[in-house]
């Protein structure tokens, strides 16, 4: 698609489950930011990708969080012992991150629901 | 870290009227501002962006000014029409390190 595809738009889970979601970037976009939204709140960054640089992992709320981002392409964000705290809508962003600033595009979101 | 604070968390305009939206931003070193506005659950879609280098920047309706000495940039929405109704967020981020801060949003409803 033209678009950042996120999936599952829906997860709903129990307390102490692990969850992993998925982001597929604009094709050609080399940087890819994971970001969270709370209900009724803005946009609270977690986790940038850029090309082959180590990530900048400095929004992570805790060590229960973590992404990948394999072959410069998709990415995962795995959530490891859910909270309820986490509940929120998970939102993947591409850009094509070269030179200045681009703009970020983003997907639909995962609203994820703990339980 | 950077900060952006934005101004007001809701705001009612009459149809045809023109709205404003504020921010202010703490780290110098922004040089990138965009606007985002979101519907009812639906993903934030890029309006309209600035980077610090102009002082304005107009499409159509929609326009940004930025004031890089006071650290503060504002959307003005012009002839407002029932489809503008949304959430409206502000955001910076700087050279070297894209990661956008988002302000809080602006709750701007248009009343027909």
């Amino acid at each position: 698609g033209a678009g950042v595809s996120q999936s599952p738009s829906n997860k709903v889970t129990e307390k102490g489950k692990d969850v992993e979601l998925r982001c597929d970037p604009i094709s050609g976009h080399t940087a890819l930011y994971w970001y969270r939204q709370s209900l009724g709140q803005g946009l609270e960054f977690l986790i940038y990708f850029q090309g082959n640089s180590a990530p900048d992992k400095s929004g992570l709320p805790s060590d229960r969080f973590s992404a990948e981002r394999t072959g410069g392409s998709v990415s995962t964000l795995t959530i490891q012992r859910t909270q309820q705290e986490d509940s929120a809508v998970y939102l993947c962003a591409s850009s094509l991150g070269t030179g200045a600033s681009q703009p970020q595009h983003f997907g639909d979101g995962t609203r994820l629901s703990i339980l | 870290g950077e900060n952006v604070e934005q101004h007001p968390s809701t705001l009612s305009v009459q149809e045809g009227d023109s709205a404003v939206i504020k921010c202010t931003y703490s780290d110098s070193a922004s040089n990138y501002f965009p606007w985002y506005k979101q519907e009812l659950g639906k993903r934030p879609q890029l309006i309209i962006d600035i980077r610090s280098n102009v002082g304005e920047k107009k499409d159509q309706r929609i326009a940004v000014t930025l004031n890089k000495t006071a650290k503060h940039f504002s959307l003005h929405i012009t002839e407002t029409q029932p489809e503008d109704s949304a959430v409206y967020f502000c955001a910076a981020s700087k050279k070297g390190n894209e990661k956008l801060t988002f302000g809080t949003g602006t709750r701007l409803t248009i009343i027909p």
